[in-house]
């Protein structure tokens, strides 16, 4: 079954510096993939998507690279702040009718910015 | 613009009762979507609607029925509530092909327990 893998443990930055966050994947093909922010007691809120032909996409402060060859893409945020610290969710699709059947959501990793 | 709301956001109810969550969505999105959302396990599918009148499985159906009787509403229902389906139950709309420009808009999230 497909699978997939975001850092478990929560990843402690200082501000200021670059978070670097993993999505690995496994018996999944995606057309794309998303990352979204989740705050405690909200829903997640979409952040970048990033398609198979493409290798990097930006938005800002942030960054994401997609591997298709790793089956794995990179979350950056550079120049981090303590209002970055959030759960990042990693959610992959496939554009199978119109991309209708629905995304499969990572774990999630808990991300922590300290001043 | 409310985006999509979801009533209620807290409910408690009794092994065996039924009960129904409303999800709206005022974008005019195709897609509509709802997930559970439990510690460990990341947002699973539970059912999804490809538009009014449509309905199809997700990941994890069973227990739940859903109706979309109107393009912005799609209504979850629990027939016999079990503990098993105590979580946080997140609806979730897309444009069709949403992966060519965006990603998905949630609600907050309705936390349900049940004793």
């Amino acid at each position: 079954s497909q699978k997939i893998e975001q850092n478990s443990e929560a990843l402690n930055i200082q501000e200021g510096k670059t978070a670097t966050l993993t999505c690995n994947y496994t018996n999944y093909s995606p057309a794309y993939l998303q990352w979204y922010r989740q705050d405690p007691g909200r829903g997640p809120v979409f952040l970048l998507l990033i398609r198979e032909n493409e290798k990097e996409k930006r938005k800002e402060r942030l960054k994401v690279t997609f591997d298709t060859t790793l089956k794995q893409s990179l979350f950056h945020i550079t120049a981090s702040q303590p209002a970055d610290s959030a759960t990042y969710l990693c959610a992959l699709g496939r554009a199978t009718g119109g991309g209708a059947d629905g995304l499969t959501f990572g774990k999630g990793t808990h991300l922590i910015i300290q001043p | 613009n409310a985006g999509v709301t979801q009533t209620p956001k807290f409910r408690v109810l009794k092994t065996g009762q039924s009960m129904t969550l409303l999800c709206a969505q005022d974008m005019n999105h195709e897609y509509m979507y709802w997930y559970r959302q439990d510690p460990g396990m990341g947002l699973r599918l539970i059912h999804y609607s490809v538009g009014e009148g449509t309905t199809a499985k997700g990941e994890v159906p069973d227990g739940y029925n859903v109706s979309r009787l109107k393009k912005q509403n799609f209504l979850l229902g629990l027939e016999s509530a079990a503990p098993s389906q105590t979580s946080v139950y997140f609806c979730a709309s897309s444009q069709i092909q949403y992966y060519r420009h965006g990603g998905y808009t949630f609600g907050s999230g309705t936390r349900l327990t049940v004793v």
